[in-house]
């Protein structure tokens, strides 16, 4: 199975400042299927990203996802309050599905 | 807009089966697929299947001998049956159309 490992494990920021999360796979990842989610404490997982780079409905552009073959990125533009979560990526283009084991971005 | 809700006991004796129901609303289960999800308490995620609307499903092979996955459209519900759970089986089970919106999640102990 691809396995994902997501860097750094915990990413201590401020408001507004530019948050940089990495997902490497131990192998190149189908058809770049690969997404990103975010999950608050007691929530469930909400799809911010798929295909790499798409946006799912309603998240805000200063959301992105980038890369291809074994690397990918997530990118926050400008971290607002709510942005503080565990973000989760996982590629979908080879079975087993598999998820990183999380990048927890909290408040510096 | 479509929800997705999950039912089921939240608590399971070790060898038993565990089995949840994800009811459907505000949109038909007959397109798509249907996924579930599941994480340990303070653990990672982890992908345990999806069913096509048709039936088809795929399971992820650390679970295949013990998962089964069906779908019933006349009801929108699709559910989850896993045989001969341990306590490595205690987790928030969610389910998921494919994976872009997810339940809400329950909590499922398997203790005697």
């Amino acid at each position: 199975e691809i396995v994902l490992t997501q860097s750094p494990g915990t990413l201590s920021l401020s408001p507004g400042e530019r948050a940089t999360l990495s997902c490497r796979a131990s192998q190149s990842v189908s058809s770049s299927y690969l997404a990103w989610f975010q999950q608050k404490p007691g929530q469930a997982p909400r799809l911010l990203i798929f295909a790499t780079s798409s946006r799912a409905t309603g998240i805000p552009d200063r959301f992105s996802g980038s890369g291809s073959g074994t690397d990918f990125t997530l990118i926050i533009s400008r971290l607002e309050p709510e942005d503080f979560a565990v973000y989760y990526c996982q590629q979908y283009g080879t079975s087993p599905w598999t998820f990183g084991q999380g990048t927890k971005v909290e408040i510096k | 807009q479509v929800q997705l809700l999950e039912s089921g006991p939240g608590l399971v004796k070790p060898s038993e089966t565990l089995s949840l129901t994800c009811t459907v609303s505000g949109g038909s289960i007959s397109s798509y697929y249907w996924t579930w999800i599941r994480q340990p308490p303070g653990k990672g995620l982890e992908w345990i299947g999806y069913i096509y609307y048709s039936g088809s499903a795929s399971y992820n092979p650390s679970l295949t001998s013990r998962v089964t996955i069906s779908v019933d459209t006349s009801k929108n519900q699709f559910s989850l049956k896993l045989s001969s759970v341990t306590a490595a089986d205690t987790a928030m089970y969610y389910c998921a159309m494919g994976f872009d919106l997810w339940g809400q999640g329950t909590l499922v102990t398997v203790s005697s």
